[in-house]
This record gives structure tokens, C-alpha cells and sequence, in this order.
């Protein structure tokens, strides 16, 4: 069955410092890959996803992230935080059955 | 303006009564899907429903219950057989097995509190 682990349940970061978020997934194939995001009381928000294709993939709001078949990862990074990134976010592996299987989040605060 | 509606934002019952909660989209998509989420477990599949007047049950059925009569509308069910219901419910949609990247849109979500 799909699985995906998120090592971290809070990381810490300050203002203008770079952001890694890991991921790491179970899957047989080729995996559908997502990362959302969600900020308290407030549904989830794509911010990007992997089909096929190039193995690092942009998203909005200065995301990236890049899929590493051989570590089975698909770690989300951002170059420079800002404090509006502080929430919620959540890796997702399509699943049989045109379903979703998620992580269970990572809560990132900013410090200024 | 294309999207998915939750309806209440905030729900409060006793316990022993049934809650329906309601979700809508206009986003022509066939599938649908509800979700439990609670702190530190992330999200849950508790339904699903690839096309209209069929529904699958996910993860964790137990307790609730759904219907598909219309494309846009999947209203879940929170029956007195629940036996933990306080938490937040989130709905999503995506175009269905039609296409193929399985993105998933979510709704603002329902905070129920049973007390």
C-alpha cells in the first residue's frame, strides 16, 4: 500500500533563511507526487505536483521541489521564507483508486 | 467563480444527534472525496465517489455515511455511531478518473464540535 512519512512534525526557520521539508513516500511506480499547503482553520492549497517529466518542478509562491526515485523523496524547499509561509504543509501519493494518501504535515514557524 | 463550498464553517451538536454536513462544486468534476483531519495525523479518507449515484468507503467509514445524487453535492453524514466526531471535515474534488493527474481541490472545511 502507499505510504508517506513526513520526519518532521515542526521545523523552526527564520525570516530570509532557505526551507527543506521532507518527504519520503512508498510507492511501486511511477509516483503522482503533491505538496499542499494549509494555514489554521483553513482548507488545503496546492502548491505544486510531479507527474513525469523533469525531476525538479516549480510551484507557487517561490516553491520547489525535486523527486529522487532512488530515495523515494520529493522534498519541498524555498530559497528565502517569509513570514506569511508559516503553516501547515502536507505531502501527498497518488493512490490506487484515482485517491490521495497524505503525511501528516509538517508545521513550519517563522522567526523573525 | 469556480470552487468548492463548505457549509457551516463551525458546527456544534450534542451527542446522540445526527449532523449532515454539506459540500458543493462547480467545478464540473466527477469525483469527490471527504476527509477527517486531526492534530499530528494529517488527513483521513472516510469517502469517496468517482461518479454520480456510486460512493466507495475510505479509511475509516465508521460512523458516517454519504450520498451521490447530484454531480456537485456529496453531504456527509455524522451519525450517533461516531464515536469521536469532534474535528475538522474537509471536502475535495478532482475531474475523476477522465484525468489523469489526480489533483485534488479542497474546500474552506467544517470545524464540528459534539459535545
Amino acid at each position: 500500500a502507499q505510504s508517506v512519512t513526513q520526519p518532521d512534525i515542526h521545523i523552526t526557520v527564520s525570516e530570509g533563511a532557505s526551507l527543506e521539508l521532507r518527504c519520503n513516500y512508498s510507492y511501486g511506480a511511477t509516483p503522482y507526487l503533491f505538496w499542499y499547503v494549509q494555514s489554521p482553520g483553513q482548507g488545503l492549497q496546492l502548491l505544486l505536483k510531479y507527474f513525469s517529466g523533469d525531476t525538479l518542478v516549480q510551484g507557487i509562491k517561490g516553491f520547489e521541489a525535486e523527486f529522487k526515485r532512488s530515495q523515494s523523496s520529493f522534498n519541498l524547499r524555498k530559497p528565502s521564507v517569509h513570514w506569511s509561509d508559516a503553516a501547515e504543509y502536507f505531502c501527498a501519493v497518488g493512490a490506487d483508486g484515482n485517491k490521495l494518501v497524505f503525511g501528516a504535515g509538517t508545521i513550519l514557524r517563522v522567526k523573525s | 467563480d469556480g470552487g468548492i463550498t463548505q457549509s457551516p464553517k463551525y458546527l456544534f451538536r450534542k451527542e446522540g444527534q445526527n449532523v449532515t454536513l454539506s459540500c458543493e462544486q462547480n467545478l464540473n468534476h466527477d469525483a469527490m472525496y471527504w476527509y477527517r483531519q486531526d492534530p499530528g495525523q494529517g488527513l483521513r479518507l472516510i469517502y469517496y465517489s468517482q461518479i454520480v449515484n456510486d460512493f466507495q468507503k475510505g479509511d475509516i467509514a465508521e460512523g458516517y455515511s454519504v450520498s451521490r445524487e447530484k454531480k456537485e453535492s456529496f453531504p456527509l453524514t455524522v451519525t450517533s455511531a461516531q464515536k469521536n466526531p469532534t474535528a475538522f471535515y474537509l471536502c475535495a474534488s478532482s475531474p475523476g478518473l477522465r484525468d489523469g493527474s489526480r489533483e485534488q481541490y479542497f474546500g474552506p472545511g467544517t470545524r464540528l464540535t459534539v459535545t
